[in-house]
């Protein structure tokens, strides 16, 4: 139990266009889910929390409306990068956590953006 | 400084060599620890997940946490070449709430 699926796991794009990014819980509700950011040979930064029905929460330093993340329901947040440039290339994941029990914090695959 | 410090290492071991692998944190408000293990282009694994201080056990792995010292180890015994992958450290206030995340340690296991 407690999959969640991300999608794509590779896309390349064109500077300038706009690129979503898909994080399901496959099998549970996830009431919240976090969006990572990984740059190669680094750890992961939080780039925000995302509940469902409710506005996300950016950290410090993130562009939310370069970010603009969704959570509209208990299984699916989307994370779309608008306006992709080359330095945002980089590698996504996301996390979701249960409503309850064991469910915690497992993170999907990644999604690997590569901006040309 | 950095609210949970990791060595990057590289770490580099003989097959079947006992591993450690260690954080350190400042934040005392933490309680609940991970460590996941992160395969080049894939996204963590949770490996183990630790309420509070004690030890834990789970097949070939073992983790600790001292909160008097603010320190957490895994332990990998006989470790394998499928061990070879950056093992992360990472904890949180309550559950549910954002995860810190240490630097990430490489691990190598030579065959």
């Amino acid at each position: 139990g407690a999959v969640v699926s991300q999608h794509p796991s590779w896309v390349i794009c064109k500077s300038g266009t706009s690129v979503k990014i898909e994080c399901r819980s496959l099998d549970f509700q996830a009431t919240t889910m976090f969006w990572y950011r990984q740059f190669p040979k680094q750890s992961l930064m939080l780039m925000a929390t995302s509940n469902e029905g409710s506005k996300a929460t950016y950290e410090q330093g993130v562009e939310k409306d370069k970010f603009l993340i969704n959570h509209a329901s208990l299984t699916l947040s989307t994370l779309t990068v608008t306006s992709a440039h080359p330095e945002d290339s980089s590698f996504y994941i996301c996390s979701a956590v249960g409503i309850s029990g064991a469910n915690v914090l497992t993170f999907g695959a990644g999604s690997r953006l590569t901006v040309l | 400084q950095k609210e949970v410090e990791q060595d990057p290492g590289p770490l580099s071991v003989p097959e079947g060599a006992i591993v450690s692998l260690n954080c350190t944190y400042s934040n005392s408000a933490f309680q609940y620890f991970m460590w996941y293990r992160q395969y080049s282009r894939k996204g963590p694994e949770l490996l183990m997940y630790t309420y509070s201080s004690g030890n834990k056990e789970d097949g070939r792995f073992t983790a600790q946490v001292d909160k008097s010292s603010k320190y957490i180890s895994l332990f990998i015994r006989d470790s394998q070449p499928s061990d070879s992958a950056t093992y992360l450290c990472a904890m949180t206030v309550e559950y549910g709430n954002k995860l810190v995340f240490g630097a990430g340690t490489i691990l190598r296991v030579k065959s």
